[in-house]
């Protein structure tokens, strides 16, 4: 059974950094195929695609958020770790890790998600 | 950019059946994913790959995919079937995950 959980700050100050954890289990980041997705939605918004590391460390990144966000991953500690620099009220999200389907690119299992709020 | 249009809303009466859409240039050729979500929950996979449905998910979920549109299809609608849905692609030529604006299926 695959489980993937988030954490880190509830709050942040604008211009701050954030970095969130996705600490996971029932899957290794070492394994042929494996991906973890960061993907953030806003109060009443839609979903919106953040990051994706894969099982060989190769990355991909929003276009629009590229120069803030990183991604990077612990295989012994079975975590991915999300930072994304100068934090602005817009960040304003819940913010999921999620499990890539193998052989496909949709994302079939999620986090629960943690709420972050970006304010002074 | 890659770009996935979804109404904001559909409504339905239950036992009827809802289909849901997601409008995008030759999304035919993509693979679609669609979850849905309810309020306070993280989302959940329905349908991949256009129209495979994970383990679980009942056989009255189904999607298709040709053209510029892709539907998702839900078969005698419950009362639990009120989420928002959304699509999602893989954007090739930018590398990246595009999710649809959602659509909030209201059962009436």
């Amino acid at each position: 059974q695959i489980t993937l959980e988030e954490s880190g700050p509830t709050l942040v100050k604008p211009t701050q950094t954030l970095t969130l954890t996705c600490t996971f289990s029932g899957i290794s980041l070492s394994t042929s195929g494996v991906g973890v997705a960061w993907i953030r939605q806003p109060p009443g918004k839609a979903l919106e695609w953040l990051t994706l590391i894969y099982w060989n460390d190769d990355k991909r990144y929003s276009p629009s958020l590229k120069s803030r966000l990183t991604i990077i991953r612990d295989t012994s500690k079975n975590q991915v770790v999300l930072t994304m620099t100068n934090m602005d009220p817009v960040d304003t999200a819940t913010y999921y890790c999620a499990h890539l389907k193998h052989f496909s690119r949709a994302f079939d299992i999620w986090g629960q998600g943690t709420v972050v709020t970006v304010s002074s | 950019s890659y770009v996935v249009t979804q109404p904001p809303s559909v409504s339905v009466a239950p036992g009827q059946t809802a289909r849901i859409t997601c409008g995008g240039n030759n999304i035919g050729t993509k693979s679609v994913h669609w979850y849905h979500q309810k309020p306070g929950q993280a989302p959940v996979l329905v349908i991949y790959n256009d129209s495979d449905r994970p383990a679980g998910i009942p056989e009255r979920f189904s999607g298709s995919n040709s053209g510029n549109t892709a539907t998702l299809t839900i078969s005698r609608v419950e009362a639990g079937d009120e989420a928002d849905y959304y699509c999602q692609v893989w954007d090739v030529s930018s590398d990246r995950a595009v999710f649809g604006g959602g659509t909030k299926l209201t059962v009436l």
